[in-house]
């Protein structure tokens, strides 16, 4: 069954530092979404992403997380200067229509 | 926007027994409504899922139940197994345009041998 491939599985970063999460959504998703979970806490939609642009982002988007889909393949997700409450396991999703979603592994990002 | 409330927060059945969860949404538009089960460390995976023109669905001892008029809809699990024991998110969103999907907090379900 097709996967949508996280890496690195556990990241550990210091505060004020960029990180780059990377996702390999199934081959003919066309929509990309990515997701966090604080431990203990729901799913939170973070930014969703078609056509080459993102369709939707929520507070939590701010200037210091950015998106990407450089080479057709790859989605990454970009925090740019890394605070101790971006610690959290983030979850990479696509689907080929706007809903039915599959969801990565994850990412555990801890900022320390 | 949308809100998912989901009840109970944790849940303790007897090997055998059924489970049910209970979501609630705000959104009168939505019409998708997904349940995912997470197992420790890993990405939640979508186990059934209801589209608001059907009232109920089945996959074997997995049914979802939908309330349109209350907004509510509903998990039930039969003949529960320890492998069921995970925890369980209800969502909803539309599957038109861009409304991305919106979680509950979660139900954590423990099935006791």
């Amino acid at each position: 069954e097709p996967e949508v491939t996280q890496t690195p599985s556990h990241q550990v970063t210091q505060m004020g530092q960029e990180v780059i999460l990377r996702c390999v959504p199934i081959s003919n998703h066309l929509y990309f979404y990515w997701y966090r979970q604080i431990l203990g806490q729901k799913v939170e939609f973070l930014v969703s992403f078609y056509n080459n642009e993102i369709s939707e982002k929520s507070e939590i988007f701010d200037d210091q997380f950015s998106v990407e889909r450089p080479d057709g393949s790859n989605f990454t997700l970009k925090i740019r200067s890394t605070k101790l409450e971006d610690s959290a396991m983030y979850f990479c999703a696509s689907s080929k229509w706007s809903y039915g979603y599959t969801f990565g592994s994850g990412t555990r990002l801890t900022v320390v | 926007g949308e809100n998912v409330e989901q009840h109970p927060s944790t849940l303790s059945v007897q090997e055998g027994d059924s489970a049910v969860i209970k979501c609630t949404y705000s959104d009168s538009a939505s019409n998708y409504f997904p349940w995912y089960k997470q197992e420790l460390g890993k990405g939640p995976q979508l186990i059934i899922d209801i589209r608001s023109n059907v009232g109920e669905k089945k996959d074997q001892r997995i049914a979802v139940t939908l309330n349109k008029t209350a907004k509510h809809f509903s998990l039930h699990i039969t003949e529960t197994q320890p492998e069921d024991s995970a925890v369980y998110f209800c969502a909803a969103t539309t599957y038109s345009g861009n409304t991305p999907l919106v979680f509950g907090k979660g139900t954590r379900l423990s099935v006791i041998a």
